[in-house]
């Protein structure tokens, strides 16, 4: 079974709809995060979360809420859907080790599509 | 945040031919993560290397932390290798530090 998974693994939606994704991990790591891809471009991270109790934004949180439900969920949710949050959606883990940023894990990704 | 510039952008090899691809990054980072994004998608983590030389197989590569760059080789180039490389970097300091920044990647093509 995947370390890290993502649910669903395509949608697509309308404009103003409100859409959740989902990202459970059995790795153990304390840290999560959820990133974006556009076509031609890297991956740019949404939000973080370093454990339960803490929630980053990150370079593109406009439009997006988050929710660490457990060390192992963590949520993204897009309120009222527009049609340039179409993208590739990717989480990631990590473990924490000090100051130390450590390797990342990634999901195989949500592709999103909202017309 | 860090910029992360890779290049070349766009690499198209014959089966079998060695390539090098390259990684550049404005700060000083203790995380650098190199990926293959498949034609499905998916990432798949190649080498986690913030410093240093390692090698897996056909691949390999090397990070010269002090210089800011990291070098991702490719020998005896499959078709299987195509696919976007991307290279990541996390800061060592303040609101850098535990996030990945994503260059924006090599698209390599190996024809048979």
């Amino acid at each position: 079974d995947a370390d890290v998974t993502q649910t669903p693994r395509n949608r697509i939606t309308k404009t103003g709809k409100r859409i959740m994704l989902e990202c459970s991990q059995t790795k153990g790591h304390d840290r999560m995060y959820w990133y974006r891809q556009d076509p031609g471009l890297g991956l740019r991270l949404i939000y973080y979360s370093f454990d339960v109790k803490d929630i980053n934004k990150g370079e593109i949180s406009d439009g997006y809420s988050v929710s660490r439900q457990a060390q192992a969920k963590f949520s993204l949710s897009l309120e009222s859907a527009i049609p340039n949050q179409t993208a590739l959606y990717f989480c990631a883990t990590s473990v924490t080790t000090g100051s130390q940023s450590t390797e990342q894990f990634f999901g195989p990704g949500t592709r999103l599509t909202v017309l | 945040g860090i910029q992360v510039e890779q290049s070349p952008p766009d690499l198209i090899l014959q089966e079998g031919a060695n390539s090098t691809l390259r990684c550049n990054f404005s700060d000083s980072v203790n995380n650098l993560q190199w990926f293959h994004q498949n034609p499905w998608g998916q990432l798949i983590n190649l080498f986690y290397i913030p410093s240093g030389t390692k090698q897996n197989g056909r691949l390999s590569a090397t990070t010269v932390a002090t210089e800011r760059y990291s070098l991702l080789y490719i020998s005896s180039s499959q078709t299987t290798d195509s696919g976007v490389y991307f290279c990541a970097v996390a800061g060592n300091r303040g609101s850098t530090l535990g996030r990945l920044y994503f260059g924006r990647g090599t698209q390599l093509t190996v024809w048979p």
